[in-house]
């Protein structure tokens, strides 16, 4: 069982639908990273949260520590938002330059 | 600022070639970092920098060889290539704790 776990695998939602993309972690954090990874190939950072809430712009990333989840929400989704989507946690033992990441959240949008 | 440049973008190389795959950043970032990307998996470290001078290993650094003789370059060195080392390789840079990410190099070994 990998440290880091997202769902769904896949997601296929229609343009102006809400989307959740969820992410559960079994190491004790200081840190939650949610980047993006276009069909190009480039790999952008979204977001990095320790606690509660983070929103941009249509973007929302939310975190339970207690829980050891985090979900990231896009609202009214938009074709261009496909992409995989990356959860990577900054472990709180150990050398904490080293994030260990999830295996990604492959979203479509359609038209 | 021209962020995380990576060469080359695309190689193909036969087995037991040698070749660098050249990382520069021109944010004066101190972490600079290596990763490579298989298919269906998380991106694995392969060698990090915390400085000029210092380097250490990632979770797969066999291999691969490092230097980090500047803060802006960060070299990666495949000695004698094998068919386990096709893969997308991205080079990364940070100052806190936020990476910033080069658009990677797509390295075939056949």
């Amino acid at each position: 069982k990998n440290e880091v776990e997202q769902s769904p695998q896949n997601l296929t939602a229609q343009e102006g639908e809400f989307i959740t993309i969820n992410c559960s972690y079994s190491v004790g954090i200081s840190a939650l990273h949610w980047l993006q990874q276009h069909p190009g190939g480039g790999i952008v950072s979204l977001f990095m949260l320790s606690s509660g809430k983070k929103k941009h712009g249509r973007l929302i990333a939310t975190i339970n520590i207690q829980e050891k989840h985090s979900s990231l929400h896009i609202t009214a989704s938009h074709p261009r938002d496909s992409a995989v989507y990356i959860c990577a946690v900054r472990p709180n033992a150990g050398n904490n330059r080293k994030l260990i990441w999830g295996l990604g959240t492959s979203l479509a949008v359609n038209p | 600022n021209a962020g995380v440049t990576q060469t080359p973008k695309f190689r193909i190389l036969k087995i037991g070639q040698s070749m660098t795959l050249q990382c520069t950043q021109d944010m004066n970032h101190n972490y600079m970092y290596w990763y490579r990307q298989d298919p269906g998996m998380g991106l694995k470290l392969i060698y990090y920098s915390v400085g000029a001078g210092i380097t250490d290993k990632g979770e797969v650094p066999n291999g691969y060889n490092v230097s980090r003789s500047t803060t802006e370059d960060f070299p990666l060195r495949l000695e004698l290539a094998a068919p386990s080392q096709t893969s997308v390789y991205f080079c990364a840079s940070s100052v806190s704790y936020e990476q910033y990410f080069g658009p990677g190099t797509r390295l075939t070994v056949t």
